[in-house]
Formats: structure tokens, C-alpha cells, sequence
């Protein structure tokens, strides 16, 4: 069964504090890893999709990067309006249906 | 361009009652999933439409059902309301079944 663990559960920084978030997961065959972003009340805005390890993509603030066994989320010099909750997803090979980590709960701090 | 809407934004039903989510997909996408998602948690998959056709169902209960229709809207029905069925419904369109899901804003469903 699809597995996706995300750490850490919340995390606190302030302006300009770079962190990591981390999403380890274990699938059969991924085709595919998303990251999205949440707040509160409504629905994920799509962030990124990883295909293969190696790979990393880039938005503004935020770089997600790929391994065989993990991604991580870089948020570089964070802005109050970065917090949210950053969820991370896998797509298994020959299927369709999303596995979503619980997130993680990021709060930026001026 | 017009994105995910989805309807009403909150419901409040009884136990055992049952009830019908609307979802409206972003212009161009064919595929719709329904997703689940408690307080605290990440979305869980409820099931996926691909052309009329169901593709794809989670782990759960007949008691939820969908349907979608020609112009690629959906609905999730859930029959026999428990207390445990609230939550955010959350709708996802994509352009092809293996595509990139764009979420709506949810329906938050609380029984009482």
C-alpha cells in the first residue's frame, strides 16, 4: 500500500528563516509526486509535479527536489504570506488516485 | 479560464440523512476525483470519473456514489449520513487521468 509521511507536523520561522519540509514515501512504481499548498478552510493550489529522481523544480520562494525515497520542500527567505499547510501527494504506476501526506503546518513570523 | 467550482460551500445534515455534492470541472479537463479530508489530515481518494465512467475508487463504503455527466461536471452522493462522513469534500479536475489535479474550493459537510 501507498505510504507518505511528512515532517516535520508544524514548523515556525521567521522572515527570511530558510527551512526544509520533508515527505517520505514508499509506492509501486511512482508516476509522479506533487506538492501542494493549503490554507485554511479551502481547497490545495497545485505547487509542483517530480517525475524521476534528480529532479527539481522552481517557484518564487519554494524548490522541490526528488530522491528515490523522499522530496524535500526549500522555502527560501519565507514571508508571512508562505504560511499555510504544504501537502505532498504520490500517484502509483497504473493507477490514477492521489495518496496525500497529513502535511506540514508552516507559520511565518515577522 | 474558469477553475474548480464546487456546491454548496457548507451543509449541515442529519444522521442518516443523505446528501448531494456538485462539482463544476476547470474548462478543457475531463477527469474528476472526489477526495475526503477530516480535520487535520490530508485528502483521501473517494473515487475517480473519466468520461462518464467510474476509474478508480478508495476504500469506501457503496454508500457513497458519484456520477458525472456530459460536459464532465460530477456529483458524490452519500446516502445514510454517519457522523463520521464530516468533513471537506474536496473536487479535483484534470485534463487526462493521469494529469495534474486541480482542486476547488471543498464543501464542508458536518452531520449532527
Amino acid at each position: 500500500e501507498d505510504q507518505v509521511t511528512q515532517s516535520p507536523e508544524a514548523l515556525r520561522l521567521q522572515e527570511g528563516e530558510s527551512s526544509s519540509l520533508n515527505c517520505s514515501y514508499t509506492v509501486s512504481g511512482l508516476r509522479g509526486l506533487f506538492w501542494y499548498r493549503q490554507d485554511p478552510g479551502k481547497g490545495p493550489e497545485f505547487l509542483f509535479t517530480l517525475y524521476s529522481a534528480g529532479e527539481e523544480k522552481e517557484k518564487e520562494r519554494l524548490k522541490a527536489t526528488l530522491t528515490k525515497k523522499e522530496s524535500f520542500l526549500h522555502i527560501t527567505a519565507p514571508k508571512p504570506e508562505d504560511s499555510a499547510t504544504y501537502l505532498c501527494a504520490v500517484r502509483p504506476g497504473g493507477g490514477n488516485k492521489l495518496t496525500f501526506g497529513t502535511g506540514t503546518q508552516l507559520k511565518v513570523e515577522l | 479560464e474558469t477553475g474548480v467550482t464546487q456546491s454548496p460551500t457548507h451543509l449541515i445534515k442529519t444522521r442518516g440523512q443523505q446528501v448531494t455534492l456538485r462539482c463544476s470541472s476547470q474548462s478543457g479537463h475531463n477527469t474528476v476525483s472526489w477526495y475526503q479530508q477530516a480535520l487535520g489530515q490530508g485528502p483521501q481518494f473517494i473515487f475517480q470519473y473519466y468520461r462518464e465512467e467510474e476509474n478508480g475508487r478508495g476504500n469506501f463504503p457503496p454508500r457513497f456514489s458519484g456520477l458525472q455527466f456530459p460536459n464532465y461536471s460530477s456529483e458524490l452522493n452519500v446516502n445514510a449520513l454517519e457522523l463520521d462522513d464530516s468533513a471537506l469534500y474536496l473536487c479535483a479536475s484534470s485534463s487526462g487521468q493521469g494529469e495534474e489535479q486541480y482542486f476547488g474550493p471543498g464543501t464542508r459537510l458536518t452531520v449532527t
